[in-house]
């Protein structure tokens, strides 16, 4: 059964200050990680798909890093707006879809 | 805007009534997957179609249940609806029918059960 763990569960950051947001996963046959941001009463928006170890995506302020058992979202002076529920998920071998894990929620303070 | 519709976005019903779910797919996106969001679960996978055919099904109680129709848009059938129902239901899409592309979500529909 494919699982993800994001941590941490919570992080309140100032603003301008860096950080990263970790996503462990086990999956058997990885076809696809990825990442989503998720505002309060909306659908999840998609940010970002890795799929070898090694691979790196960047969007502005965002980039995105995986191994073979992690990966990693690091947020680069980070800005209130950038505020949200960061959501990491994985695709596997099977059919099902996307295993999620439970999401980091960011807090920036101006 | 992801290109994929949900209604209705809010529902208030009581206990043992049923409901349907609609979603309206990006144009182009063959294959509609059904989540449910809750608090303590997380987005949970319930089932997926592609091209009206039943593909997948995950964590799906046997009082719900889906279809795909030919114009492609989907519907998930909720019935002898729970108090533990209450939550967010989403919709997404992808183009094909292969796994390795990103699902594009609705803003979903928020049930509650009174």
């Amino acid at each position: 059964e494919d699982q993800v763990t994001q941590s941490p569960e919570a992080l309140r950051l100032q603003e301008g200050e860096s950080s990263s947001l970790n996503c462990s996963y086990t999956v058997s046959g990885l076809r696809g990680l990825f990442w989503y941001r998720q505002d309060p009463g909306k659908g999840p928006e998609f940010l970002f798909t890795l799929y070898s170890a090694g691979e790196e995506k960047e969007k502005e302020r965002l980039k995105a890093t995986l191994t073979k058992k992690e990966s990693f979202l690091h947020i680069t002076a980070p800005k209130p707006e950038d505020s949200a529920t960061y959501l990491c998920a994985v695709q596997g071998g099977g059919a099902d879809g996307l295993t999620f894990g439970k999401g980091t929620h960011l807090i920036i303070q101006p | 805007d992801s290109g994929v519709t949900q209604t209705p976005k809010h529902l208030i019903t009581a206990t043992g009534q049923r409901v349907t779910l609609r979603c309206s797919p990006r144009s182009g996106d063959l294959s509609v997957y059904w989540y449910q969001q809750s608090l303590d679960q997380g987005l949970q996978f319930l089932i997926q179609y592609y091209n009206g055919e039943e593909r997948a099904k995950g964590n799906i109680l046997e009082r719900f249940s889906a279809q795909q129709f030919p114009d492609l848009h989907s519907e998930l059938n909720l019935s002898s609806l729970e108090l533990g129902d209450s939550a967010l239901y989403f919709c997404a899409s992808r183009r094909g029918g292969g796994y390795d592309s990103p699902l594009h979500f609705g803003n979903g529909t928020r049930l509650t059960v009174t």
